[in-house]
């Protein structure tokens, strides 16, 4: 069973359009994070969010974490093809007890020039 | 180089032979995580560690052996390796609870034949 659901899969739009990923679940998490993943990589940490409701901006990135903070989104204005990658939400469903993450499928985004 | 390694970083074995794939990190972090990545499943833990000697199951344990005898070192071992096995592995670490992001190696991109 997935905790972590993630929309759309798959994503792939043309340079400066906009764009919404989804990240939900059943359980309350405590902390949620978004990662992006480059081929070959490892994941690398975009931002973290911890109260309900909470909306944080990176440039051209807008995350919020929902007022249950049982799901997230993540919008990214006037994408650019440097914005191409994995996308992959993460959740502590712990209640801070340990440092373990339940993470999304994921949604590959590809932003063609 | 200040970080996490892994490596190797492209394996290919054959069914039944045993694997070992290395981790290390310079930064002292307590805690320490192998995921395998699979298409369609995201990142799924397959054992962490919260210290030196300090181990525990993740979500898919099994044919998977891990130690921890010194803090900067998380081997992680195929005992007896399965196609099935055939993924893209990555470590991680963290500092101590609380914290949230999780740092991550570059993978070892494993196929069993």
């Amino acid at each position: 069973t997935q905790l972590l659901e993630q929309s759309p899969q798959f994503l792939s739009i043309q340079e400066g359009e906009n764009l919404t990923v989804y990240c939900n679940s059943s359980s309350v998490f405590s902390s949620l994070q978004w990662y992006r993943q480059e081929p070959g990589e490892g994941p690398v940490l975009l931002v973290t969010v911890v109260t309900g409701g909470e909306v944080k901006k990176l440039k051209r990135l807008t995350f919020q974490f929902g007022d249950a903070r049982k799901d997230s989104s993540l919008h990214i204005t006037a994408a650019q093809p440097g914005d191409t990658g994995l996308y992959l939400c993460a959740g502590d469903n712990s209640g801070g007890a340990t440092n373990k993450l339940i993470f999304g499928t994921g949604t590959l985004l590809a932003v063609q020039p | 180089d200040a970080g996490i390694t892994q490596s190797p970083r492209y394996k290919i074995t054959e069914t039944g032979r045993q694997v070992t794939l290395m981790c290390h990190q310079t930064w002292s972090h307590s805690y320490m995580f192998w995921y395998r990545q699979d298409l369609g499943h995201g990142l799924r833990l397959i054992y962490y560690s919260a210290a030196a000697d300090i181990t525990d199951k993740g979500e898919v344990p099994d044919g998977y052996v891990v130690s921890r005898s010194k803090t900067e070192n998380f081997p992680l071992t195929l005992e007896s390796a399965t196609r099935s096995q055939t993924s893209v592995y990555f470590c991680a670490s963290s500092a101590t609870r609380p914290s949230y992001e999780q740092y991550f190696g570059p993978g070892t991109r494993l196929t069993v034949t």
